[in-house]
């Protein structure tokens, strides 16, 4: 199985700061590399897909990069409402593997 | 609009059997494979399983292979999970999620329902 590390596992910051998580896989997947948001009690939304595309209706201060096993998810200027908690995920192979999640708390 | 919504959550004993439903609508339903997901509470997220838009392939996670089978009903739009021989660390809310494109990609959710595995 693709095993997906994510760093760092909790993150504190300032509205307005930027941020970056990063994942890395156990070995290669091209760019078969997904993000989401999951905010308490609520599904995950997808934000970004295949390392770097923005999903329709997600706003351009997320954006992703990467390819092979390292990955990283950005976000420019922190507003209220990203404070979530964020996971990776490989869709390059089954078992579909996701990252142990980032939680993003407001400092 | 596309929606998924799950049902069939709840508390069922160790070695005891659940099946869950994902009712489907606004999109075609035979084209897209769909996927179950589960979060523990307080946990990360794990794929469970996979079923192509035919039906005639499937994927599992190991730590359910054997004992879930997911299936699917094309004419009632309708996704199933059957679980069997449960055990407490199955207890999780359960996802049906639809790709975007591909298997893996999973653009819509449902809101989940509870798994509670308990005596």
């Amino acid at each position: 199985d693709i095993q997906m590390t994510q760093s760092p596992s909790s993150l504190s910051a300032s509205i307005g700061d930027r941020v970056t998580i990063t994942c890395r896989a156990s070995q290669t997947i091209s760019s078969f590399l997904n993000w989401y948001q999951q905010k308490s009690g609520k599904a995950p939304k997808l934000l970004i897909y295949a390392a770097s595309s923005l999903q329709s209706g997600v706003p351009s201060r997320f954006s992703g990069s990467g390819s092979g096993t390292d990955f990283t998810l950005s976000i420019s200027s922190l507003q209220p409402e990203d404070f979530a908690t964020y996971y990776c995920q490989q869709s390059y192979t089954t078992p579909y593997t996701f990252g142990q999640g980032t939680k993003l708390e407001i400092k | 609009e596309v929606q998924l919504l799950e049902s069939g959550g709840g508390l069922v004993q160790p070695g005891g059997s659940l099946r869950l439903s994902c009712a489907a609508s606004g999109f075609t339903f035979s084209s897209y494979a769909i996927n179950w997901v589960r979060q523990a509470p307080g946990k990360g997220l794990e794929w469970v399983s996979v079923i192509s838009g035919s039906g005639g392939s499937t994927h599992y996670a190991d730590s359910v292979k054997g004992r879930f089978t997911i299936s699917r009903d094309n004419v009632k739009n309708t996704l199933y999970l059957q679980m069997n021989s449960l055990r407490v660390e199955d207890t999780a809310v359960y996802y049906c999620a639809r790709p975007a494109s591909g298997w893996a990609t999973w653009d819509y959710w449902g809101q989940g329902t509870l798994v509670t595995v308990s005596s």
